[in-house]
């Protein structure tokens, strides 16, 4: 598969915890966004960090890239029931910077 | 600004029928494509344009056609639908090429062939 790997699939934390979802992929790349997408709804940009960037931080979300495990991971902290969604990464390869490869998203349940 | 919009929301073919989904932008985006989303996965790319008149095969393509002939507007045709096209079908666009920028995405095309 093209497709990065996520894990874990689905995550169920309580409220005012931290979650860490992982992505792993196979190819070099250029660069890796993060996007989350609500029930039944488009997906939403939150992070892109270059390929020289080893972690970027946008309010309670915290990304790391480590090239050399060729992984990343979303850290969001604090968490709140309506970060309550799905998470994906989306790779951009070294041989094409056209197209982006999504992964198969992590399920994140978030109680109240 | 709407963003990027697409109709319809829903849509119920017979096998080989023919429909177009329609996406479109107003935020002068050059970069726009079309992505399918099955059950418990991810996106993965039909086909994309980077500019008005050029369009390219993603990592799907096969049963779909596209044609870019304005910048607002990037159309996906289904010519004989089948039921392994069931699918949610999004659009995005993006100021710059598709790794290098945020991407914008509609709220999704959920279709149903039977």
């Amino acid at each position: 598969s093209q497709q990065g790997e996520e894990d874990p699939q689905a995550l169920s934390i309580q409220e005012g915890e931290n979650a860490t979802m992982n992505c792993s992929y196979k190819t070099s790349i250029n660069n890796l966004q993060w996007y989350r997408q609500n029930s039944g709804r488009g997906l939403v940009h939150l992070i892109l960090i270059r390929s020289n960037e080893r972690e970027k931080h946008s309010g309670r979300l915290r990304v790391t890239l480590d090239t050399s495990k060729k992984s990343s991971s979303l850290l969001i902290t604090a968490s709140r029931a309506a970060d309550t969604a799905s998470y994906f990464c989306a790779q951009i390869r070294m041989d094409s910077s056209y197209k982006l490869i999504f992964g198969s998203g992590t399920r994140l349940l978030v109680r109240p | 600004n709407a963003g990027v919009t697409q109709t319809p929301k829903f849509q119920v073919l017979k096998t080989g029928q023919s429909m177009t989904l329609q996406c479109a932008q107003d935020m002068n985006h050059e970069y726009m494509s079309w992505y399918r989303q099955d059950p418990g996965m991810g996106l993965r790319l039909i086909h994309y344009s980077v500019g008005a008149g050029i369009t390219d095969q993603g990592e799907v393509p096969n049963g779909y056609n596209v044609s870019r002939s304005t910048t607002e507007d990037f159309p996906l045709r289904l010519l004989s639908a089948a039921p392994s096209q069931t699918s949610v079908y999004f659009c995005a666009s993006s100021y710059g090429l598709a790794g290098g920028t945020e991407q914008f995405f509609g709220p999704g095309t959920r279709l149903t062939v039977l």
